[in-house]
């Protein structure tokens, strides 16, 4: 079975630049969540969508951070414009919503920003 | 979401059982522990979850104390890919509301299995 698919692998941008970062989840899984991982900060959450609805956004750096899932398949994280501190592995992970659903995780984006 | 406390490292011999202790004496009735880990450059594998008995699926055990202040995760028969770093965390039971069931990653405990 696919697990959740996140693209690019690899993004090295610019300062100033948009970037969109991609994922689809596992097939089934209503509930999706955007995570960020820095040698600093660790492990840490930054949206959580139920229904393709976001529920929880309260960590989310900034106003340059966004979140949509347009549908049950698909989700964007876009940052306008990136700044080098923004710079992290960008981690999507999927679940059933329900008592003790484990999430999911894909294999991240590697955002680099110049 | 209850604190847990994790050693920072561990060594394990290759084809030993690894036995990797997580303290959360703080834990709520309607949480669950649950373990994952992370290979480097991948993203985070969920291993394994309990909530008071003790589990076991393909990949490896968890046991839970009787008062649930503290489990162990046992990898029965380690291999150097069991190399990483494991994740013991601490997570409400039901969905819906600001208790979703939020994964808070702590610092975990680096493993590794040596030949």
């Amino acid at each position: 079975d696919a697990g959740v698919i996140q693209s690019p692998r690899h993004e090295v941008t610019e300062m100033g630049q948009e970037v969109t970062l991609r994922c689809k989840p596992i097939s089934g899984h209503n509930s999706l969540f955007w995570y960020r991982q820095t040698m600093m900060r660790g492990l840490e959450l930054l949206i959580y969508f139920n229904n393709n609805v976001p529920i929880d956004d309260s960590g989310m750096p900034e106003d340059r951070f966004s979140a949509k899932m347009p549908n049950a398949s698909f989700s964007t994280l876009k940052i306008q414009p990136s700044e080098p501190r923004d710079s992290a592995v960008y981690f999507c992970a999927s679940s059933f919503t329900g008592s003790g659903q484990p999430q999911h995780f894909g294999d991240g984006t590697r955002l680099s920003i110049l | 979401d209850a604190k847990t406390t994790q050693p920072t490292s561990m060594d394990c011999a290759e084809g030993r059982a690894a036995n990797l202790p997580c303290n959360h004496s703080t834990i709520s009735g309607n949480e669950y522990v649950y373990w994952y880990r992370q290979i480097h450059s991948q993203g985070p594998q969920y291993i394994i979850h309990g909530l008071k008995n003790n589990e076991t699926n393909e990949m490896a055990s968890l046991i839970i104390t009787e008062d649930r202040k503290s489990s162990t995760l046992i990898l029965p028969h380690a291999t150097l890919r069991d190399t990483a770093v494991y994740y013991c965390i601490v997570r409400v039971a039901q969905a819906g509301g600001t208790s979703y069931g939020k994964l808070t990653f702590g610092q975990g405990t680096i493993l590794t299995v040596h030949p």
